[in-house]
């Protein structure tokens, strides 16, 4: 099956510095993928659509100038949490749609990030 | 109101028990259903889509109730290994992105 690959699964950081995460499709090319939060015991908040070449689409409260994405090819995805503090610390998951598949998602396994 | 409403449990039941989940959704122009398993610090992953007339796939039975705007999963004969976390999320008309409820916790124990 189509696989997703989210890197790093684990990072650690002080505050005030900036981290990337990488989201990449591995077997099939992907137009939009889709970065999700998730704060312990809570459901899955989208941030932001990636549209391959184009600008990404920001939920409402989500800073785009805090969360930077960067879809440059059709295989890859970076979401940079810019300045990050204390409270940006959660569960970060990508997800991408086969491009020419169903109306299945296929997720990255996660990245959880720590700011101290 | 949220969009995707769920108990998040957390249901404790012993094995071979059958359990139901329950979901509601606010938005009468969703179109697709799906349940979601997600176990602790893992990304999610499909479990099945619930279609209008109903689906089963082994021990597990979906059913959507659109006059309700109400989605519910059943499963039969629980496992130690069915313990995890089962997010209902439903996707609307013309869009892509997918709306996740915040899931109900289960707990099978020997």
């Amino acid at each position: 099956g189509a696989v997703v690959s989210q890197h790093p699964s684990w990072v650690i950081c002080k505050s005030g510095t900036s981290v990337k995460i990488e989201c990449r499709s591995l077997d099939f090319q992907a137009t939009t993928m889709f970065w999700y939060r998730q704060f312990p015991k809570q459901s899955l908040m989208l941030m932001a659509t990636s549209n391959e070449g184009s600008k990404a689409t920001y939920e409402q409260g989500v800073e785009k100038d805090k969360f930077l994405i960067n879809h440059a090819s059709l295989t890859l995805s970076t979401l940079t949490v810019t300045s990050a503090h204390p409270e940006d610390s959660s569960f970060y998951i990508c997800s991408a749609r086969d491009q020419g598949g169903d109306e299945k998602l296929f997720f990255g396994s996660g990245t959880q990030l720590s700011v101290l | 109101r949220k969009e995707v409403e769920q108990d998040p449990g957390p249901f404790n039941v012993p094995e071979g028990a059958t359990v139901a989940f329950n979901c509601t959704y606010s938005n009468s122009a969703s179109q697709s259903f799906f349940w979601y398993r997600q176990d602790c610090r893992k990304e999610p992953k499909l479990l099945m889509s619930v279609y209008s007339s109903g689906n089963e796939d082994g021990r597990f039975t979906a059913q959507l109730n659109r006059a309700s705007q109400y989605i519910s999963l059943l499963i039969r004969d629980s496992k130690l290994s069915d313990s995890a976390t089962y997010l209902c999320v439903v996707r609307s008309t013309g869009f892509q992105k997918l709306v996740f409820g915040t899931g109900t916790r289960l707990l099978v124990s020997p």
